[in-house]
């Protein structure tokens, strides 16, 4: 079976243009979550997706981060315009279950670097 | 506003020896904790979980210990190989929500 998909792998960008990230979560499971890794704060929640449904974004960082999920197999996160502070690496990982243990399922990620 | 705090950045065991990675939590409402492993350029995976009912559980050469009194977790590896060394990840869960710490890398020497 396939894991979770992301796209790109990785991205080089220039400050001020816009960035697109993908993911495709494991079929079957309804939650969807976005995560962002840096150095100095490790993984942070950025939003999480019930259902198709935004539940919680208060995790993303301000209004140039935003993020859907139009259908049970497809999500993006935008980031209009980027910024070099933005450059990390972006995980998506899908979840599927009532009561939720934290066992989530992760992407490969996709490294962003905004020159 | 750290929930879940790993302090040690990195850890350095000999082959055959235990590794025991600590993780500190402020949030007496998180229902399981868990453990994930990291390699380089690959995403998180799960390792092994506890619920806050329990005090310990064990998966092979993996055992998770919590002490909610002093709002900790530990996982011991035993014995260490080299294959174990990569970053691992201790995490909350709360709600619909899972809360990771920053991570501590460790090196398992031959």
């Amino acid at each position: 079976d396939a894991g979770v998909i992301q796209s790109p792998r990785h991205e080089v960008t220039e400050m001020g243009q816009e960035v697109t990230l993908r993911c495709k979560p494991i079929s079957g499971h309804n939650s969807l979550f976005w995560y962002r890794q840096t150095m100095m704060r490790g993984l942070e929640l950025l939003i999480y997706f019930n259902n198709n449904v935004p539940i919680d974004d208060s995790g993303m960082p301000e209004d140039r981060f935003s993020a859907k999920m139009p259908n049970a197999s497809f999500s993006t996160l935008k980031i209009q315009p980027s910024e070099p502070r933005d450059s990390a690496v972006y995980f998506c990982a899908s979840s599927f279950g009532g009561e939720h243990t934290g066992e989530l399922f992760f992407g490969e990620g996709s490294r962003l670097t905004v020159l | 506003d750290q929930q879940v705090k790993q302090n040690s950045p990195s850890l350095s065991v000999q082959e055959g020896r235990i590794s025991i990675l600590n993780c500190d939590y402020t949030n007496s409402m998180f229902d399981y904790f868990l453990w994930y492993k990291k390699y380089p350029a690959e995403g998180p995976t799960f390792l092994i979980s506890i619920s806050s009912i329990k005090d310990k559980n064990e998966d092979g050469r993996f055992t998770v210990f919590l002490n909610k009194s002093a709002k900790h977790l530990s996982l011991h590896i035993v014995p260490s190989q080299p294959g174990d060394s990569a970053v691992y990840f201790c995490a909350a869960t709360g709600g619909f929500k899972t809360i990771f710490g920053a991570g501590t890398r460790l090196f398992v020497k031959a």
